[in-house]
């Protein structure tokens, strides 16, 4: 079965500066889509990067990118320029490019950004 | 445009009491999910369906029921309610579901707590 691992519970990054969330994940298969979900404290899960494993070049959303090592099986979440509005539950998830219908959650890490 | 509706937003419930989440999206996806995520953890899927009078057991289906007649209403039944079922219980939609890398869109929760 497949694991998502998010080993920083909580981070924190200054406004305007860099921040990079972890996250690794655990698969014997070759074709599969990652996903970095952003929950506020309103609650709703909001898509905020995706990356298709057969892709080799990483994937960018504005402010937000990821670097995907594949042989690492490593996905992390890199946000630029951060803003208070990013401030939220951040998870790592995992879906198997076969036909499943079942995104596998991290445990999530906590960011918050000070002013 | 509404997106996916869940009702209630907050439940109490007593020990064997039955109750039925409601889930409703406007977007005519053919893919339903829920989720629940306990406190400190991720989201874990429950059930899901491919379309009307289609559904399948996710990873923690035990101690819920669902249906799906209609595109738009995916409800879940809690038959006894046991304090392990305390959580926040999301539901999601998609257009084409696991085939694709497509998101999620999530509705905003509800919290039920099982006393």
């Amino acid at each position: 079965a497949q694991t998502v691992t998010q080993s920083q519970p909580e981070m924190s990054v200054q406004e305007a500066e860099t921040v990079t969330l972890s996250c690794t994940y655990d698969t014997s298969e070759s074709d599969y889509y990652l996903f970095w979900y952003k929950q506020p404290p309103s609650r709703q899960m909001i898509l905020v990067i995706r990356q298709e494993a057969y892709k080799q070049q990483n994937a960018t959303e504005n402010r937000f990118s990821v670097n995907f090592q594949k042989a690492a099986k490593s996905f992390s979440l890199k946000i630029s320029d951060s803003q208070l509005g990013d401030a939220a539950m951040y998870f790592c998830a995992y879906r198997s490019a076969g036909g499943s219908e079942k995104l596998v959650f991290g445990k999530g890490t906590k960011l918050t950004v000070n002013p | 445009n509404a997106g996916v509706t869940q009702t209630p937003k907050f439940r109490i419930l007593k020990i064997g009491q039955s109750m039925t989440l409601q889930c409703a999206q406007d977007m005519n996806h053919n893919y339903m999910y829920w989720y629940r995520q306990d406190p400190g953890m991720g989201l874990k899927l429950i059930y899901y369906s491919v379309g009307a009078g289609i559904t399948d057991k996710g990873e923690v289906p035990n101690g819920y029921n669902v249906s799906r007649s209609t595109t738009e209403d995916f409800p879940l039944r809690l038959e006894l309610a046991a304090p392990s079922q305390t959580s926040v219980y999301f539901c999601a939609s998609s257009p084409r579901g696991g085939l694709t890398n497509e998101k999620l869109f999530f509705g905003s929760g509800t919290q039920l707590s099982v006393l």
